[in-house]
């Protein structure tokens, strides 16, 4: 069955600092992998997605995440983070031939003046 | 990108009360559909996949005669919490998946006294 790990609960950075969120998942087969932003009392806004092809995908609100294979992980990047990138960050795993969607626990992400 | 709407947004109800929260497909048909329930500060986890004329898919622990889906047209699938109690206070979400890309609803908050 597919999984997903996300390590970190929480993260603060300073304004201006670059961002890793990390994503660890399981998954027998090629899967479908992203990564989801959620502000306080809304719904999921689709920041990236990986399927096929270059391993380095780029997103929206300058976000973009690597897709490494032997390490099963793909872990969202930002180079300088803005106070309104605080939110919580979901990765999900999908699978080619099916319809459901697994998601991580979250990661939670304060910003620091 | 495709579009998903949920009516209502928040919802307050008694207890031993029934709500139902409506998940709309926009600008695309949706022969599938799913909800999504996720507890304050925690992830989402599928309830149930949603399927247009035929009987809804719940996954395991989800009572089917407390969470009744109904899924009357393409565009249109509806959740209704019977006899519904405080623990069910939550927050619920729907998609859908025209292609390889979910997406989401705003999500609606049920807060049952």
């Amino acid at each position: 069955a597919q999984s997903v790990t996300q390590p970190d609960i929480h993260i603060t950075v300073s304004e201006g600092a670059s961002l890793e969120l990390r994503c660890n998942y399981s998954y027998g087969a090629t899967p479908y992998l992203f990564w989801y932003v959620q502000s306080p009392g809304q719904g999921l806004q689709l920041l990236l997605k990986y399927f096929s092809g270059d391993t380095l995908v780029q997103g929206i609100k300058g976000f973009e995440a690597e897709f490494k294979r032997s390490q099963s992980s793909f872990n969202l990047r930002k180079p300088s983070v803005h106070w309104s990138d605080a939110a919580e960050y979901f990765c999900a795993v999908g699978a080619i031939y099916n319809n459901d969607m697994r998601f991580g626990a979250g990661t939670r992400l304060t910003v620091k003046p | 990108g495709a579009v998903v709407s949920q009516h209502p947004s928040r919802v307050i109800c008694k207890s031993g009360t029934s709500v139902k929260i409506e998940c709309r497909s926009l600008d695309f048909q949706a022969t599938t559909m799913f909800w999504y329930r996720q507890f304050p500060k925690q992830s989402l986890m599928l309830m149930a996949t949603s399927n247009e004329g035929s009987k809804a898919t719940y996954e395991q622990g989800v009572e089917k005669d407390k969470f009744l889906i109904n899924h009357a047209s393409l565009t249109l699938s509806t959740l209704t919490v019977t006899s519904a109690h405080p623990e069910d206070s939550s927050f619920y979400i729907c998609s859908a998946r025209p292609g390889n890309e979910q997406f989401f609803g705003p999500g609606t908050r049920l807060t049952v006294l």
